[in-house]
């Protein structure tokens, strides 16, 4: 059983598409995170949600909605994408507490915008 | 604000030789550190963390990791690389103000056979 899945692993879209990126996880975590790593492989943190409450949202476009349905799912919907918006993203999932802030990655989803 | 410096940003070696990875953070206090590994094609794993205790930490594949407060340092070693080692190496932080922690840039690792 993957731990954090992600789908679709690989997307090519137009500009100024509407996609969208899902991500469960069956760890039981209680929080969920996107990052997004361009072409220099950085890995830049996007949002994290903590039992389906927004906790962080660094300075992303508002073109990215991110929503959690359920602590166990963290979906990212990107409308008008652009060609800057090509990269990996990736989800991921930890448990805060005791032991926690070890991040589990999903497999990555590679976004392609033409 | 805690931040992440990887300095060797390509690294190449030829299988048997030692590695060693350079990670330095920005915050004073008590910090969580991590190394993940990035194979080529593959999501980020972790490769191994210090929370407390032993400053020196063992992790998978034959890495260690030491961990001296004085220079805010966390560096990743291994004394004999394989060509499988070929990856990106990313260092994290993460301090008790901060909720997430946060990655450095990363460093590129090309073993050759």
């Amino acid at each position: 059983d993957t731990a954090v899945s992600q789908t679709p692993k690989y997307l090519v879209t137009q500009m100024g598409n509407d996609k969208s990126i899902k991500c469960e996880q069956n760890l039981g975590h209680d929080t969920m995170y996107w990052y997004k790593q361009d072409s220099k492989k950085f890995l830049k943190i996007m949002f994290s949600y903590n039992n389906k409450e927004l906790i962080i949202n660094e300075t992303v476009p508002n073109r990215f909605s991110p929503k959690s349905p359920d602590k166990a799912h963290l979906n990212l919907h990107i409308n008008s994408l652009e060609l800057g918006d090509s990269a990996v993203y990736f989800c991921a999932s930890s448990q805060q507490g005791t032991g926690a802030n070890v991040l589990t990655f999903g497999a990555g989803s590679r976004l392609t915008v033409l | 604000a805690q931040s992440v410096s990887q300095h060797n940003h390509h690294v190449i070696l030829s299988e048997a030789a030692s590695l060693e990875l350079g990670c330095n953070y920005s915050y004073g206090g008590t910090v969580n550190l991590f190394w993940y590994v990035q194979y080529p094609g593959q999501h980020l794993q972790l490769l191994l963390k210090y929370f407390s205790g032993d400053p020196l930490v063992k992790g998978i594949k034959g890495f260690e990791a030491e961990f001296i407060k004085s220079k805010f340092s966390f560096n990743l070693r291994k004394p004999s690389v394989q060509w499988s080692d070929t990856a990106e190496y990313f260092c994290a932080v993460k301090s008790g103000g901060s909720y997430i922690p946060t990655f450095g840039r990363g460093t590129s690792l090309i073993v050759h056979p």
